[in-house]
């Protein structure tokens, strides 16, 4: 089955304690992004990446660091948490296809930090 | 990046149908429009994209006027199950941005 899978999908956490959320895609897709989600605000960007070793930021990429060293991993590291970034996070990928233009998001990871 | 603007919230009824209209004044030449729907603690889903004119398939369609300064996401028919966040995009993949959506609740 085609999935964009997140991991862990809650975590509650303590201020400064490193924290990475994974995300694996089984599509062989080329992009991929994180975004969060907070009440009001709709899903900013933090992170994307448009191939492997080809990371960008996005609007809100401050707190937030990324790699991207396999095409099909993601991850999302927070180096020192703070409860600012306490918000529902998605990991999303699609093929660099114009033409078809589709994100595929993952079932979400909710972090709240302490 | 074209911005969109989008109605905040709508209401409907069972069995109508749902006009949700965008505005993209900015829009560039190669951009694309696209929408994504969204329940409560899910990731969005696409649901259509297009360029210009007319793009249906079997859950929506879109009407995009010559000068693509708006697009409309019709929705035939609502059911409850349809209640979500309808978001309004352009760009590429690259540039995708998601605003806040449009709020719509199907009522019985």
């Amino acid at each position: 089955e085609a999935q964009v899978t997140q991991n862990p999908r809650y975590l509650i956490t303590v201020t400064g304690k490193k924290l990475t959320v994974t995300c694996s895609q089984n599509m062989n897709h080329e992009y991929m992004s994180w975004y969060r989600q907070d009440p009001g605000l709709g899903l900013r960007q933090i992170y994307y990446s448009m191939n492997v070793e080809v990371t960008d930021k996005g609007d809100v990429p401050e707190g937030y660091k990324v790699s991207r060293k396999e095409k099909r991993n993601f991850p999302l590291i927070l180096e020192s948490p703070s409860p600012n970034q306490t918000s529902l996070y998605f990991c999303a990928s699609s093929f660099w296809d114009r033409d078809t233009g589709e994100l595929f998001f993952g079932e979400g990871s909710r972090l709240t930090v302490l | 990046l074209a911005k969109t603007t989008q109605p905040i919230s709508m209401d409907s009824y069972e069995g109508q149908e749902v006009n949700i209209t965008c505005s993209h004044n900015n829009i560039a030449t190669n951009d694309y429009i696209t929408w994504y729907q969204q329940f409560p603690s899910q990731g969005p889903r696409f649901i259509i994209q297009g360029y210009k004119t007319k793009v249906t398939n079997e859950v929506a369609s879109l009407f995009i006027p010559a000068d693509r300064k708006s697009s409309t996401l019709s929705l035939p028919r609502v059911s409850l199950s349809d209640t979500a966040v309808y978001y309004c995009l352009v760009g590429d993949i690259g540039d995708m941005r998601f605003g806040a959506g449009t709020r719509l609740t199907v009522k019985p």
